[in-house]
């Protein structure tokens, strides 16, 4: 199993851009989720989602757009992105939800924002 | 929402020694996670402790919990340079099933 994987590793991008980041899962898991690392925060959860067809916001959700067709897939869009959200982006996964499920990550999308 | 905090937020040791990290939470939980990320990578699952246990190890690896003085603390024994990484705990936030919270983290550097 190639487990989560997530693509790009890098992108630069201009200030109003936009781009979609990849997340795809190979274990069948229902629980999926994007999260964003900035130095001396943690990790924040932007959003989530408990089943295809099923998305909910996390902590900090503007800015950006999910949708989940597929039990494999759950990308993150940025319409317009802002240099606020450069970041190191993580997406994971669970079998389950997070009371009781270790959550499986992928090793992150750098993005830089002009 | 509930947040581990993670200390201390730095902590260097020679290799051979153990290594301590604590991690202190404000409301009621039914588990709590730790995990750890090497430089440049994604997170790790170590262990997962449920709120009714008080201690769980994995390998060299020790977790207790104190859910009367709402803490964690994670043991490294017998500690390796390639256990150089930050680590986490995470909690569910029990008011959303559905959301993980973590902690800031602390960063372990063991010295060869």
């Amino acid at each position: 199993n190639a487990g989560v994987t997530q693509t790009p590793k890098f992108q630069v991008l201009k200030t109003g851009q936009s781009m979609t980041l990849q997340c795809a899962q190979d274990m069948n898991h229902e629980y999926m989720s994007w999260y964003r690392q900035d130095p001396g925060m943690g990790l924040r959860l932007i959003h989530y989602s408990v089943g295809a067809g099923i998305t909910d916001q996390g902590e900090v959700p503007n800015g950006y757009n999910v949708s989940r067709s597929t039990t494999e897939d759950f990308p993150l869009r940025l319409l317009s992105a802002a240099p606020s959200q450069t970041s190191v982006y993580f997406c994971a996964s669970s079998y389950g939800g997070v009371l009781d499920q270790p959550q499986h990550f992928g090793d992150g999308t750098r993005l830089s924002i002009l | 929402s509930q947040q581990g905090e993670e200390d201390p937020q730095a902590l260097s040791i020679q290799e051979g020694e153990n290594a301590t990290m604590n991690c202190s939470y404000k409301t009621s939980i039914n588990n709590l996670q730790w995990y750890r990320q090497n430089s440049g990578r994604g997170l790790v699952h170590l262990i997962l402790i449920r709120s009714n246990e008080r201690e769980k190890h994995s390998g060299r690896l020790r977790v207790t919990l104190d859910t009367s003085k709402k803490s964690s603390s994670l043991l490294i024994t017998a500690s390796r340079a390639a256990d150089t990484a930050s680590y986490f705990c995470a909690l569910p936030w029990v008011a959303s099933g559905s959301r993980l919270t973590f902690g800031e983290g602390t960063q372990l550097t063991v010295n060869p």
